[in-house]
């Protein structure tokens, strides 16, 4: 079984741009959740997404906003790009949402 | 929300030696998974163990849900288990909060 993918593996934008960052399950899971790594803040949780229904949601501001498709695919978008959105996104697919959690690699963000 | 604390922040080891990483969290968890995040960022399922003991080659884990803490064992270290290993506690709905990590050096 292939296992969660990532895409794209970097980016690099400007401030007061906008991104897209995409996220393939493993076949057969329908949650997806996404998290965002940072050296001050650490892992934190963003949101998941169960059956193309955003079930829940981090504190983060509402520049972040994500989406899945009826394949289980997600997407994940940050408008109006900031500094200190640069970090590590992860992104995190299970059959259900409840069990072992499989990442992908992670897209790496730069935002100048 | 949720308190996940680990302990040592910092360790490092001759090859070949033992060491537990520890995991303390604040309030009743749905479950705890334990994480190896290797060079390229990506972060490897190593345990899910809510409760109990489990083995997987050189790695066990041990968690005490009533105590509220985890235990994490690395026997006989080689230089491939360096990196960061994260607890993580699955609470509410079906998200996580991960501690800091424990940033594992070990040496030839």
């Amino acid at each position: 079984k292939a296992g969660v993918t990532q895409t794209p593996r970097y980016l690099i934008k400007t401030r007061g741009q906008q991104v897209t960052l995409s996220c393939s399950p493993i076949s057969g899971h329908r949650s997806v959740s996404w998290y965002q790594q940072t050296p001050g803040q650490g892992l934190q949780f963003l949101f998941e997404y169960f059956s193309e229904t955003q079930r829940n949601k981090g504190n983060f501001p509402g520049r972040f906003s994500g989406r899945q498709f009826s394949n289980s695919r997600s997407e994940m978008n940050v408008s109006t790009l900031e500094l200190g959105d640069s970090a590590l996104y992860l992104c995190a697919s299970s059959p259900t949402g409840v069990e072992k959690l499989f990442f992908g690699s992670g897209t790496q963000l730069s935002v100048l | 929300g949720i308190q996940v604390e680990q302990s040592p922040p910092d360790l490092i080891l001759q090859e070949g030696a033992n060491s537990t990483l520890r995991c303390n969290f604040s309030d009743s968890v749905n479950n705890l998974q334990w994480f190896h995040q290797n060079p390229w960022g990506q972060l490897i399922n190593l345990f899910y163990i809510p409760s109990g003991t489990k083995q997987n080659g050189r790695l066990s884990a041990t968690t005490v849900a009533t105590e509220r803490y985890s235990l994490l064992y690395i026997s006989s270290s080689q230089t491939t288990d360096s990196g960061v290993y994260f607890c993580a506690v699955m609470y509410g709905n079906n998200r996580l909060a991960f501690g800091k990590g424990n940033q594992v050096v070990v040496i030839p």
